[in-house]
């Protein structure tokens, strides 16, 4: 059973540009958790999806940022119109229920940099 | 709301020396908390949970737990470091519903030979 597949692994973009980034979870898993870690920082929470729904996306910036989960294929973070400040690891994490108590497993993150 | 504060942001340890990072957390209801270990431009890995059963946790490659509600605190053990524990490591709280966890800033333990 493959782990949670994010790619790509690196992903240099111009300022202006659109970053989209893309996270196969676990097999059997249909939630799916993006993080967002800048650098010297934890991680922060941005939007939680189930199979196409997004349930919680109170950590999502309200412009340029969007995520999907469509019913088939990966769940994609969608980045419009990138700034230098966007440059951060992005992970993706997936759990196979939904209770608070649930591990989630960890992708290794796409590390996005602006340039 | 819940938070999770993590005091120190870098440990130094010796190889054989106890390991002990710091955890403390807010939170309105009763809490699961994780500490998840991240490698160098790796992924996280999860090396203990609590989950409101017993309040000392083992978790994997020798760490451990104590969940001390009158502290508010859950800070990670080992009683003897080895050169691969260098690492960073994240304590995190989550919510009843689901695992919108809340991240620590990150303990970066180093451990010399």
């Amino acid at each position: 059973n493959a782990g949670v597949m994010q790619n790509p692994r690196h992903l240099v973009r111009r300022r202006g540009q659109e970053a989209r980034l893309r996270c196969s979870p676990m097999k059997g898993h249909s939630h799916v958790y993006w993080y967002r870690q800048l650098p010297e920082e934890g991680l922060k929470f941005m939007v939680y999806l189930q199979k196409e729904n997004i349930i919680d996306e109170s950590g999502m910036p309200k412009e340029r940022f969007s995520a999907e989960f469509p019913k088939e294929g990966p769940s994609i973070l969608r980045i419009q119109q990138v700034v230098r400040g966007d440059s951060a690891a992005y992970f993706c994490a997936s759990s196979p229920s939904t209770g608070g108590d649930t591990e989630a497993f960890f992708g290794q993150g796409t590390r996005l940099t602006v340039v | 709301a819940q938070s999770v504060t993590q005091l120190g942001s870098h440990v130094s340890v010796s190889e054989g020396a106890l390991v002990l990072l710091r955890c403390n957390y807010s939170s309105s209801v009763p809490p699961y908390l994780f500490w998840y270990v991240q490698y160098p431009n790796q992924g996280l890995q999860l090396l203990l949970k609590y989950t409101s059963a017993a309040t000392l946790v083992k978790g994997i490659n020798g760490f451990e737990a104590e969940f001390k509600k009158s502290e508010t605190s859950f800070h990670l053990t080992k009683p003897s470091a080895h050169m691969s524990d260098a690492a960073e490591y994240f304590c995190a709280v989550s919510g009843r519903n689901f695992n919108k966890f809340y991240f620590g800033s990150g303990t970066k333990l180093n451990v010399k030979p």
